[in-house]
């Protein structure tokens, strides 16, 4: 099906693990995004891309590792979970950076 | 840094009454969108509004511009437990995008 997609959807891990959360979009949309979402915060970027092998820092990019090496995918990776980093991950893309954002159904990440 | 203040953060109200929701900045933006949350899912795009005293209705949900564009406001008629969910606004300055804190409306049958 054509849209955004996220996986996994629920994802346990322990400190000082390694985890990589999966987005994929059908649209080729330029622009992809990184979000957090923590009560009390809304929605904090994390990085952002302009376009394939082009990524740059949002508001809260520590401790977080991207690569836009296609168009349509855009994995966040966490090098050495944190407690800190447990939170609701969505992701986002849009056909400029000024226009509407799409976004995923979102990735449960709890980190032990 | 750009910040945009929303309020209030918690909304709980009866079926068939009214709400307002705001969402405020020093900041002038270019344009501001709101979306709508619900549990679960991801936010889905409302409206956009661009133009300074730009008003937007979508059927119960009327969406304001300040002249300045600095703020925004989201006013719900006859609110319904339908409605429940996470309203977020975001704006976009200078090609950076803000999003607000997010209110949370509980709409009680």
């Amino acid at each position: 099906d054509a849209g955004i997609t996220q996986s996994p959807r629920y994802k346990i891990t322990e400190t000082g693990r390694q985890v990589t959360l999966m987005c994929h979009q059908t649209w080729s949309h330029s622009y992809m995004f990184w979000y957090r979402q923590d009560l009390g915060h809304g929605l904090r970027l994390i990085y952002y891309s302009a376009a394939a092998d082009i990524t740059d820092k949002g508001e809260v990019p520590d401790g977080y590792v991207v690569s836009r090496s296609k168009t349509e995918n855009f994995p966040l990776t966490l090098e050495s979970a944190t407690r800190s980093q447990t939170s609701v991950y969505f992701c986002a893309s849009s056909t400029s950076g000024k226009e509407t954002q799409y976004f995923g159904p979102g990735t449960r990440l709890l980190v032990l | 840094t750009q910040l945009l203040e929303q309020s209030p953060q918690f909304l709980s109200i009866q079926e068939g009454e009214n709400l307002t929701v705001y969402c405020n900045s020093s900041s002038v933006f270019s344009s501001l969108q709101w979306y709508r949350q619900e549990p679960g899912e991801g936010p889905v795009l409302l409206v956009t509004v661009v133009t300074g005293g730009e008003v937007k209705k979508l059927k119960r949900l009327t969406f304001q511009f300040g002249d300045a564009r600095k703020d925004s406001s989201l006013h719900i008629t006859a609110a319904q437990p339908g409605d429940t969910g996470l309203y977020l606004c975001e704006g976009t300055s200078y090609g950076k995008l803000t999003f607000g804190q997010g209110t949370i409306l509980t709409v009680h049958p």
